[in-house]
């Protein structure tokens, strides 16, 4: 199963409200990435924290990571319209070598 | 700084044919990997590639499908005799360095091929 496990799959809100994703690892990591997907686009790299990071802010963004519970969570503030997106996390995992794994993203809709 | 290339956009091949995927990392990237999208579902790991190496292909059907990244030129995928099942978007990242250097990838704007 996939390395990172994001939830809610789905998120409806108002705009002006926060949005709160979460992610969940199961292997030792390096560092843990949001990425943002606009519908049929690539992906847009949001945030990067290390695993010695427990919260890092970007604008709206604020990511906070737990590495004894294998988990974080993306917070974004006063959502926008524009936000509506899918929004993926992903780690690099050190075991075996590097790879990037990615969950399979929480879809967010920010209603106007 | 043009960033992760990929093309074409859209690929339509029937059952049987060849798919190629290119895709031209960011200038200075050595280090390139591929994932694949299936609709409504995250990103897969395929493979990871660094010039003339790869690195990691764990992620990789071992059957018909190839990825190189050769000492010029973009980095290709190749896939064999295609079948339904491979209709997916194709996500190509680079970066200056592997991960374990946390840094973060750019993405392509991927490559949609439809089996018909």
């Amino acid at each position: 199963s996939q390395q990172g496990e994001e939830d809610p799959q789905a998120l409806s809100i108002q705009e002006g409200e926060n949005a709160t994703m979460n992610c969940s690892y199961k292997t030792s990591i390096n560092n843990l990435q949001w990425y943002r997907q606009n519908s049929g686009r690539g992906l847009v790299h949001l945030i990067l924290i290390r695993s010695n990071e427990r919260e890092k802010h970007s604008g709206r963004l604020r990511v906070t990571l737990d590495t004894s519970k294998k988990s974080s969570s993306l917070l974004i503030t006063a959502s926008r319209a524009a936000d509506t997106a899918s929004y993926f996390c992903a780690t690099d995992v050190i075991t075996g070598g590097f790879k990037t794994i990615f969950g399979a993203g929480t879809r967010l809709f920010v209603k106007a | 700084n043009a960033g992760v290339m990929q093309n074409p956009r859209h690929l339509v091949r029937r059952r049987g044919q060849e798919a190629r995927l290119r895709c031209s990392p960011m200038k200075g990237h050595s280090h390139v990997y591929w994932y694949r999208q299936l609709p409504e579902e995250g990103l897969k790991f395929m493979v990871y590639l660094q010039k003339e190496n790869i690195i990691d292909e764990s992620g990789m059907p071992k059957e018909r499908f190839s990825a190189e990244f050769p000492k010029e030129g973009p980095s290709i995928l190749r896939i064999q005799q295609v079948v339904r099942g491979d209709s997916a978007a194709y996500f190509c990242a680079s970066s200056p360095r592997s991960g374990a250097g946390n840094t973060e990838a750019f993405f392509g704007q991927g490559t949609r091929l439809t089996v018909v």
